[in-house]
């Protein structure tokens, strides 16, 4: 059973340019959770989201950051307009929600450097 | 808001030696979750060990053990006999009961010295 896949790695952006960070959960799994990393730091929520459904985006920056998760396919996590400040790993998780306090697996992150 | 510190930056042990980790979190809740999570070079997040607040038995896995202190809002991690591939940072991390989001502290590197 292949774990949380990421891709890309690693992403290089110029200021202004748009980023799509791409997340396929485990096999099974239908809950999908989008953290970020700056450096030196630990993660941070931004967006949980289920099956084309949204449900939880109190993390998320009010602008140019979007996600989804449509019926096919992986769960995106969308940059529009990157800045500096947007510099940091991505990290995505999933869960197959089927106790309270499920475990959340990671994948191993995407590294975005915006030039 | 929960809160998740870590007062410890940076260590190193030798390897085959015995190091405990700190963590204090801040909470009103009276269920919920705790987890250590292991973040090597490779940067993958690996969960090293979960505790329930409803249970009183600290969590075990192996060489991995926590010290779970509910009244003082504390959860150290215990790891015996140490390996050259325990070298991570460590996150100490929180999630309310029925909850999506978890917290993660700041982080403690841990260096296990050949």
């Amino acid at each position: 059973n292949a774990g949380v896949m990421q891709n890309p790695r690693h992403l290089v952006r110029r200021r202004g340019q748009e980023a799509r960070l791409r997340c396929s959960p485990m096999k099974g799994h239908s809950h999908v959770y989008w953290y970020r990393q700056l450096p030196e730091e630990g993660l941070k929520f931004m967006v949980y989201l289920q099956k084309e459904n949204i449900i939880d985006e109190s993390g998320m920056p009010k602008e140019r950051f979007s996600a989804e998760f449509p019926k096919e396919g992986p769960s995106i996590l969308r940059i529009q307009q990157v800045v500096r400040g947007d510099s940091a790993a991505y990290f995505c998780a999933s869960s197959p929600r089927t106790d309270i306090g499920n475990i959340q697996y990671f994948g191993a992150g995407t590294r975005l450097s915006v030039l | 808001a929960q809160t998740v510190t870590q007062s410890q930056p940076e260590m190193s042990v030798q390897e085959a030696e015995t190091v405990t980790l700190s963590c204090t979190y801040d909470t009103s809740e009276s269920n919920y979750y705790l987890f250590w999570y292991k973040q090597p070079p490779s940067r993958q997040m690996i969960l090293v060990i979960r505790q329930e607040a409803y249970k009183q038995q600290n969590a075990t896995e192996n060489r991995f053990s926590v010290n779970f202190q509910k009244a003082a809002k504390s959860f150290s991690l215990k790891i015996s006999d140490s390996q050259l591939g325990d070298t991570a940072m460590y996150f100490c991390a929180f999630m309310k009961l029925r909850d999506d989001k978890i917290i993660f502290g700041k982080g403690t590197r841990l260096h296990i010295l050949p």
